[in-house]
This record gives structure tokens, C-alpha cells and sequence, in this order.
């Protein structure tokens, strides 16, 4: 089962910034906190991932909380091309490598 | 990122017959692959982990008999549909681990669409 919870959907207006929950209150040391995302009817697409520091990219940022139980996504201006589902998940990076998947947000960027 | 490729992108064929999907590691060798299954308006499914020379790994209530996997190359694994039926009707996604120099990620095929008629 997935170790994460997410809230089902979530709208955004165009140009604003778009912040999406996850909750891992069972996350272990070793596991890091991972975003894909999913455009209709296409594969999931990687976004970032993190262990316990915040991280960014070109893409977005991730804030890890301090006790890393929950984290937040950040796409800084949304643009309606992210219109997507967004997945949260918890993984080892190494040896017990699976990526399974809960059922993420529905995030819809509105114009 | 490194870039994964599936085909056919789509396929319909009739109830009982069996569909090879292929999925492919472009730029890198995967000695581990995954196959998920979607429905419509659901998450992904894993159903099954396939490492190159060995036998795959199935999920729990995934039928290893009717999900033929084979691994047989470091950039080549493939799903075998055996005696589709509607149910089995589907996206199907495949990924491929990249464990190259500094690199440790999974990358995503963009899917098959199974449509069993």
C-alpha cells in the first residue's frame, strides 16, 4: 500500500503558485520523498525528490518538514500545461527500489 | 532524463488472443524494469518487477501465467498479454531503472493502450 496521503484535487489560477500536501507520517530514516507527476493518458514524469533538506529545480521546489511527516510541492507559477495528477511517494533509494503509488492529487490550473 | 519507449502506443485486438508490448531503455541499460496497469480515473498499479536474465517478480493477484514477462536484454523487456479479455483492457506503463555513474532513477515509458474487443 501507499505510504502517503494526498488531498484528491486541488484548483489553481494561472500564474500563482500551486502548493500540494503530502502527508508520510510513517516515512522511515532512509526513505526519501518523491514527486511524479501525470498528464493525461501519458507516463508519470519525474519532478524532484528530496531526503530531509528542501530542494529545487527548474521544475519545483519541495519543502520537507523538520520531523518529515509531511512535505509540500511548490510549482512557483502554474501555467495550465500542469494541469496533471500529482503523486507523492516514499521510497529507499537503493535496495528495496519500488515505486508504488497512491492516488495522487488532480491538480487543475484554471486561466 | 534518460528516455524509455513503448510500442505499440496503442493496440486493439480480439478476446482471446494474446499482445506483446515492448518497452525500451533508449540511452542507459535497466537491469530492472516495472510494469504497471491503469484504469481509468485510477493510480498505477504496479503488477510486476523484471530483472534482466531472471524471472520477474509479480505483485500480489497478478497472474504470472496470463502476464508473460521477459527481460531479456539490458534495454529490452517485454509484457505479454496471454488470452486477452475485455477486463484486461488497460494502460499499461512500463519503467526502467537507471543505476548509471551518479544515477539512481526510474524513468517512465509513455504507455500502451489495450483495448480488448
Amino acid at each position: 500500500d501507499a505510504k502517503t496521503t494526498q488531498p484528491p484535487s486541488m484548483d489553481c489560477a494561472e500564474g500563482r503558485a500551486a502548493n500540494l500536501p503530502c502527508n508520510h507520517s510513517t516515512i522511515s530514516g532512509n526513505e526519501y520523498v518523491y514527486w511524479y507527476r501525470q498528464i493525461h493518458s501519458q507516463g508519470p514524469q519525474y519532478i524532484i525528490h528530496g531526503l530531509k533538506n528542501n530542494e529545487t529545480n527548474e521544475m519545483a521546489s519541495l519543502i520537507i518538514t523538520e520531523d518529515r511527516k509531511s512535505s509540500t510541492l511548490i510549482l512557483p507559477h502554474a501555467t495550465l500545461r500542469d494541469t496533471a495528477v500529482y503523486y507523492c511517494i516514499v521510497r529507499y533509494l537503493t535496495g528495496g527500489f519500488k515505486t508504488i503509488f497512491g492516488a495522487g492529487t488532480r491538480l487543475f490550473v484554471k486561466a | 532524463g534518460a528516455v524509455v519507449s513503448q510500442h505499440p502506443s496503442w493496440v486493439i485486438c480480439k478476446s482471446g488472443t494474446s499482445v506483446k508490448i515492448e518497452c525500451r531503455s533508449l540511452d542507459f541499460q535497466a537491469t530492472t524494469m516495472f510494469w504497471y496497469r491503469q484504469f481509468p480515473k485510477q493510480s498505477l498499479m504496479l503488477m510486476a518487477t523484471s530483472n534482466e536474465g531472471s524471472k520477474a517478480t509479480y505483485e500480489q493477484g497478478v497472474e504470472k501465467d496470463k502476464f508473460l514477462i521477459n527481460h531479456a536484454s539490458l534495454t529490452l523487456s517485454t509484457l505479454t498479454v496471454t488470452s486477452a479479455h475485455p477486463e484486461d483492457s488497460s494502460f499499461y506503463i512500463c519503467s526502467a531503472r537507471d543505476t548509471g555513474t551518479g544515477v539512481d532513477e526510474q524513468f517512465f515509458g509513455p504507455g500502451t493502450r489495450l483495448t480488448v474487443l
